[in-house]
């Protein structure tokens, strides 16, 4: 079985500052990865996925991720974040068990923006 | 449109009483989930459904059972509530059974068991 680490529990950053959320995945042949974004007292929205093709993949809000195979690491950045990135982020790898999809999710990582 | 929804939003309850979540999804999608998000906001999947028909279950106690009266619904109900079972559940859906399928979000039920 898959599974998903984010080394980071929390990321406080001031506002408008860079910010990098780390996610590595163990390792397999074929991986797909997506990240998810969770604001307070909602449901999880996708941010972006990795299937395959460009390493670099850009998502919604500004963020982007890089797959890079060699370290199994899957990274999300942005380069300038708003108040309102202020959520819960999670990593996860999809795999397929009993001829369907399983998401394993990361423990999260909680990015708080001061401003 | 709320693309997944669920009811209720919140759920308070005692031990040993027996309850149920609703989720209906109006995106037309064959495959339905089960998430539990614990204390710690860890996200493990509880249950699949495709077409009807439950494809996974992560050894969840059978307490638990799902139901899917069609391919939109996809309801939990939870016999004799433990303090453990306190959590926010989310179900989810998609459009086949594939790995690189985007799975969407319900807004979540947020369960406490006193």
């Amino acid at each position: 079985a898959q599974s998903v680490t984010q080394l980071d529990s929390q990321v406080p950053v001031f506002e408008e500052a860079p910010v990098e959320l780390r996610c590595n995945y163990s390792s397999s042949v074929s991986v797909y990865l997506f990240w998810y974004v969770q604001y307070p007292n909602q449901g999880l929205q996708l941010l972006l996925k990795y299937l395959s093709g460009s390493t670099l993949v850009k998502g919604i809000n500004g963020f982007e991720a890089e797959f890079n195979k060699s370290q199994t690491s899957f990274h999300l950045r942005k380069p300038s974040v708003h108040i309102s990135d202020t959520a819960e982020y999670f990593c996860a790898v999809s795999e397929v068990i009993q001829g369907a999809q399983k998401l394993v999710f990361g423990q999260g990582t909680r990015l708080t923006i001061n401003p | 449109d709320t693309a997944v929804s669920q009811t209720p939003k919140y759920l308070v309850t005692q031990m040993g009483n027996d309850k149920s979540i609703k989720c209906e999804q109006n995106l037309g999608h064959d495959t339905m989930y089960w998430y539990k998000q614990d204390s710690k906001k860890f996200l493990k999947i509880m249950f699949s459904y495709n077409n009807k028909e439950l494809i996974i279950n992560e050894t969840v106690p059978n307490r638990f059972s799902p139901k899917s009266p069609d391919k939109a619904h996809l309801n939990l109900h939870i016999n004799s509530l433990e303090l453990g079972d306190s959590a926010v559940y989310f179900c989810a859906s998609s459009q086949g059974v594939g790995p690189r399928n985007e799975q969407y979000f319900g807004p979540g039920t947020r369960l406490t068991v006193t």
